[in-house]
């Protein structure tokens, strides 16, 4: 079973820029999640999708984060423009219709390393 | 609201000496705990889980953790460590609509 897939591994950008950051869920997870992880930090939830609807974005810089899920599969998650301090790490995890992290399947792809300059 | 405090930054410890990671929960719905482990540039990966039941939780690796109700706390243990468990692992509580938050995680570095 492949896992969730995410790009770039790594991106470096200017602040002020904007950038975009894709996942791929596990084929047939209908739940989404992207964490922000900064450096020393554990990871905190920005979003969470089940299909292409939002089901939690409370922690989501509204003003400058944004992240669409439109056909219920993969997923972007855009910043603009981009701040020092959103200098981290941008883990996407998926889990199964029904599931979570309390159920088998819950799980992380390996992340994006945002460096701000 | 749910919180996890881990106290230790970094523990470091010989090859086949045993280790303890220490975590503190602070819940106020039901607890179900976690301990994840995230090795250098690598996502996230589940060691153990404690929903219900048993206070002694098996996980992968040989590692173990116990959830104890009266002290807040669900410690992480393994009695032999190897240079391969070098890593981060974090600590996390499930609040409610399946939100994970985790501790500031604890560096674990074997030395030869």
């Amino acid at each position: 079973e492949a896992g969730v897939a995410q790009s770039p591994r790594y991106k470096i950008i200017e602040k002020r820029q904007s950038v975009a950051f894709w996942c791929n869920p596990i084929s047939g997870h209908a739940t989404l999640y992207w964490y922000q992880q900064i450096l020393g930090q554990g990871p905190k939830l920005l979003i969470q999708f089940q299909n292409n609807g939002v089901v939690d974005d409370s922690q989501l810089p509204k003003d400058r984060f944004s992240a669409e899920r439109l056909k219920g599969v993969d997923s972007t998650l855009k910043i603009q423009p981009a701040k020092l301090e959103d200098s981290a790490v941008y883990l996407c995890a998926s889990s199964p219709p029904g599931g979570g992290p309390t159920k088998d399947g819950y799980t992380f792809g390996s992340g994006t390393r945002l460096t701000v300059v | 609201a749910q919180s996890v405090t881990q106290l230790d930054s970094q523990v470091p410890v010989f090859e086949e000496a045993p280790v303890e990671l220490r975590c503190n929960y602070s819940s106020s719905v039901s607890v179900y705990l976690f301990w994840y482990v995230q090795y250098p540039n690598q996502g996230l990966q589940l060691l153990l889980k404690y929903l219900s039941g048993s206070t002694l939780v098996k996980g992968i690796n040989g590692f173990e953790a116990e959830f104890n109700k009266s002290q807040t706390s669900f410690h992480l243990r393994k009695p032999s460590v190897h240079i391969s468990d070098t890593a981060e692992y974090f600590c996390a509580v499930r609040g409610g609509g399946n939100k994970l938050t985790f501790g500031t995680g604890t560096q674990l570095k074997v030395e030869l």
